[in-house]
């Protein structure tokens, strides 16, 4: 599979547990992007790395959230001490940094749908 | 920071007839406006998207328009199928940065066979 890997597909977890989730991106995609949806709602950016440094963090990542991208491949997303608010779906896409039209297209992954009882 | 509004929320429509869905956005700066189809339960996929140097961009039955004077732009599908049922979001960034892009809240098309 080339396309852009999460997991797990599914996570439910007791309010002030530890949650970690990890994006697999495309081979050759250096731009990796993390978004939270909720019902009804559209994807909410959260951060954005560029190889392994990470760019911009959205308000919306409180202390809580951390995200890695260690050797500028996979990329993990975690939450500490996680609240019923922080039930989402969580998506990772990829992009390439390029000049060339193509490369503007972020390709999702399938999401990790976490539920926090 | 940038705003994108998005509608109708819902939209039904008779198979074989045509469906427009409308998004605005604040930031002028944007210049890069993708429409993403996302059917339940996965992951939201590319359609169709424009650059702010062209005003209309059409792959069979989808077409997209762009304004941006008025700062809207609009997706339109042309006979309608049942497969075309999803959840449609439109998105608007600034491909000179770091390419954050912002999310309609969605619009529900239901094509009714």
């Amino acid at each position: 599979d080339t396309g852009v890997s999460q997991n797990p597909r599914h996570k439910i977890t007791k309010r002030g547990q530890n949650v970690t989730f990890r994006c697999d991106p495309i081979s050759e995609h250096n731009r990796l992007y993390w978004y939270r949806q909720t019902l009804g709602q559209g994807p909410e950016f959260l951060t954005y790395f560029q190889n392994e440094a990470q760019l911009e963090k959205s308000r919306l990542l409180s202390d809580r959230f951390s995200a890695e991208r260690p050797k500028g491949s996979f990329s993990t997303l975690e939450i500490q001490r996680t609240e019923q608010g922080d039930s989402a779906m969580y998506l990772c896409a990829s992009s390439l940094l390029s000049t060339r039209p193509e490369a503007y297209e972020q390709y999702f992954g399938p999401g990790t749908r976490l539920t926090v009882t | 920071g940038e705003n994108v509004e998005q509608h109708p929320s819902t939209l039904s429509v008779q198979e074989g007839d045509s469906a427009v869905i409308k998004c605005t956005y604040s930031d002028s700066a944007s210049n890069y406006f993708p429409w993403y189809k996302q059917e339940l339960g996965k992951r939201p996929q590319l359609i169709i998207d424009i650059r702010s140097n062209v005003g209309e961009k059409k792959d069979q039955r989808i077409a997209v328009t762009l304004n941006k004077t008025a700062k809207h732009f609009s997706l339109h599908i042309t006979e309608t199928q049942p497969e075309d049922s999803a959840v449609y979001f439109c998105a608007a960034s600034f491909s000179g940065g770091y390419q954050k892009v912002t999310f309609g809240t969605g619009t529900k098309l239901q094509v009714i066979p």
